[in-house]
Parts: C-alpha cells; sequence; structure tokens
C-alpha cells in the first residue's frame, strides 16, 4: 500500500495570502494524483487531477504541480471559501489511499 | 446534474449487517464505475470498494474484504454495498461516489452527501 503524508497538518494563513500545501507519497505514483477539497459537514469535491490538471469548476487560483513522490496544490491567493481540509490521493494501483489531510485555518 | 443519494445507514451491533443504497441519476448509469469512500468520525478518507460500468471488476479494500461486497444494478440505476461481521471501527459516513469514467480509474468526479453507518452494542 502506498502512503500519502501531506505537510503541514494545519496551516494558518489570512485571505489574500497564498497557500502551499504537500504532498509526499512512500513510493512514486507518477503524476496519478489528486487533489480534493472538504469544508466542514459536505462531502470532499475534486480540485485537481493527474497532478496538475484542473477539475471542471476549480478556479484559476489552485494549481497543482509535481511528479514521482513529491507534489504542491498551490492557492494564489486565498478566498474566504478557501478555508477547508485537503486531502491528496493516489490511483497508481488498488488500493486508492488518501493523505490525511492539511486543514486550512484562517488566521 | 448527477446525483447521488446514499441511504441504508443506521445504528447497527458488533457482528450486524447493513446494506447500503446509492440511488443514482442524472447521468448513464452503466457508463461509470462506481464506488464507496468512507470517513470515520473526524478523521480521514478510505477508499473501501469500487465496481466498473460493467460490473466485471471490483476492487476491495484489505480491512473490509470478506466481510463488505459491492455490487450494482443497472436497470434501476442504484449501487449497494452490503455488510456482513460490522465492527466497531468501521463506524464512519459512508459517501456512494462517481468515477469519471467507465473503467475504474480512481479519479472521483462526484459525491453524495453520505450516509452514517454507527457500530455499537
Amino acid at each position: 500500500e502506498i502512503v500519502l503524508t501531506q505537510s503541514p497538518a494545519t496551516l494558518s494563513l489570512s485571505p489574500g495570502e497564498g497557500a502551499t500545501l504537500s504532498c509526499r507519497t512512500s513510493q512514486s505514483v507518477a503524476s496519478f494524483l489528486a487533489w480534493y477539497q472538504q469544508k466542514p459537514g459536505q462531502a470532499p469535491r475534486l480540485l485537481i487531477y493527474d497532478a496538475s490538471n484542473r477539475a471542471t469548476g476549480t478556479p484559476a487560483r489552485f494549481s497543482g504541480s509535481g511528479s514521482g513522490t513529491d507534489f504542491t496544490l498551490t492557492i494564489s491567493s486565498l478566498e474566504p471559501e478557501d478555508f477547508a481540509v485537503y486531502y491528496c490521493q493516489h490511483r497508481t494501483r488498488w488500493p486508492y489511499t488518501f493523505g490525511q489531510g492539511t486543514s486550512l485555518e484562517i488566521k | 446534474e448527477v446525483q447521488l443519494l446514499e441511504s441504508g445507514g443506521g445504528l447497527v451491533q458488533p457482528g450486524g449487517s447493513l446494506t447500503l443504497s446509492c440511488a443514482a441519476s442524472g447521468f448513464t448509469f452503466n457508463k461509470y464505475a462506481m464506488g464507496w469512500v468512507r470517513q470515520a468520525p473526524g478523521q480521514g478518507l478510505e477508499w473501501v470498494s469500487a465496481i466498473s460500468g460493467r460490473s466485471d471488476i471490483t476492487f476491495t479494500a484489505d480491512s473490509v474484504k470478506g466481510r463488505f461486497i459491492i455490487s450494482r444494478d443497472t436497470s434501476k440505476t442504484t449501487l449497494y454495498l452490503q455488510m456482513d461481521s460490522l465492527r466497531t471501527e468501521d463506524t464512519a459516513i459512508y459517501y456512494c461516489v462517481r468515477d469519471w469514467r467507465g473503467g475504474i480509474t480512481g479519479i472521483i468526479s462526484d459525491w453524495g452527501q453520505g450516509t452514517l453507518v454507527t457500530v455499537s452494542s
């Protein structure tokens, strides 16, 4: 099983600032990595797939990068609605595991 | 509009059984793989099981293998998760999810709102 480690666990920032979230995998997943956003009381939603492709409806301020074992989700300028928990997930082979999440909080 | 509506959650004793259902609408059901992802209270996400659009391929997490069975009924556009020998650690919100292709790609394009399963005596 591929283990995904996200850092930091919690990130406290202010609206307008930029955010950088990290996801490291225990084995190479090539570019088969996705990012999901989950707000309290809601189901997650797909933001980025295959490392750098924005899903339909994902604002341009969200971008993904990386390959192999190191990946980054960048939010260029935080909007109030961006404060949520973010999960990465690989799809290289079953089981498709998730990271433990990064909680993006308002400072 | 894609809609995934889960039902069947509730309180069950350890060792008991439960069947979850997910009524799908807004898309051609048999052209998309489907699955179940769970989230224990205050915890992260775990992909429990997946099934291809034609039902010819299924994947199941080791944590539930031999206890949970995923299936689908195209005529009813419904996804199921039969859960037997339930344990306290199976307590979670169970989300019905749609893959973005007919084969199991692992990209979850749509999520239901979830149904809570509580395993407790």
